[in-house]
């Protein structure tokens, strides 16, 4: 079965540059989500969309932004990239359309992220 | 604010014994708890949903269960491959869409 997309894979930056991710969603999934993990840490929610449109923010930097276009993909733009940045990053996607799978949110492989 | 708590933080096992990891978790109205199972630098893989108290789920040799205040994931005669951080998550609606996670247990299996 098809899963969901992330490129790149991997990406080096500077500090204070900028870095784009995308991600893109099962097919037939409507709403995709962003998350970052730290070294050693949980997964914390960045931000949703739903139907090309945002849904709910989390504990997103101001420095941070993303999208969803028409045919669902969605990209996390980010700025003035700081060391603390590092991350792996995860999108995940989940559909309203199947209510035995209400709330299921199916993970990305993740990009990892480097700010040197 | 959603909690969720996750015990033990690190377990050891030798293969095919038999163990029980801990999920608790405080939301202010439940709508799934889920499990994931994560390898190194790798993404969350979807394990299970339970939607409410008393509910079961079963996967080859995983089992999870569901209390009003917390959830069991039992692995029976586990081998090597099961090796992995299990990670337990909670979905309360309410406007915020993404999950709530614990820190996980990290679960080796020695041959």
């Amino acid at each position: 079965a098809a899963g969901v997309i992330q490129s790149p894979r991997h990406l080096i930056k500077e500090k204070r540059e900028t870095a784009t991710l995308k991600c893109y969603p099962i097919p037939r999934h409507d709403t995709v989500y962003w998350y970052q993990q730290g070294p050693g840490q949980d997964p914390q929610f960045l931000i949703s969309f739903y139907e090309k449109m945002q849904s709910d923010k989390g504990s997103i930097p101001d420095r941070f932004s993303a999208q969803q276009f028409s045919d669902y993909h969605s990209e996390l733009n980010m700025s003035s990239l700081e060391l603390g940045d590092s991350a792996l990053y995860f999108c995940a996607s989940s559909t309203s359309r199947d209510p035995t799978a209400s709330y299921e949110q199916y993970f990305g492989p993740g990009t990892r992220l480097t700010v040197t | 604010e959603d909690q969720v708590t996750q015990s033990p933080e690190a377990l050891r096992l030798q293969e095919g014994e038999s163990s029980s990891l801990n999920c608790s978790y405080t939301v202010s109205g439940l709508r799934g708890l889920f499990w994931y199972r994560q390898d190194p630098g790798k993404g969350p893989e979807f394990l299970f949903t339970l939607y409410s108290a008393g509910e079961e789920k079963e996967k080859e040799r995983l089992k999870a269960t569901l209390t009003k205040k917390e959830s069991f994931l039992h692995i029976t005669a586990p081998k090597p491959e099961d090796s992995a951080t299990y990670l337990c998550a909670v979905y309360s609606g309410g406007g915020a869409d993404g999950l709530t996670f614990g820190k996980g247990t990290h679960l080796i299996i020695q041959p």
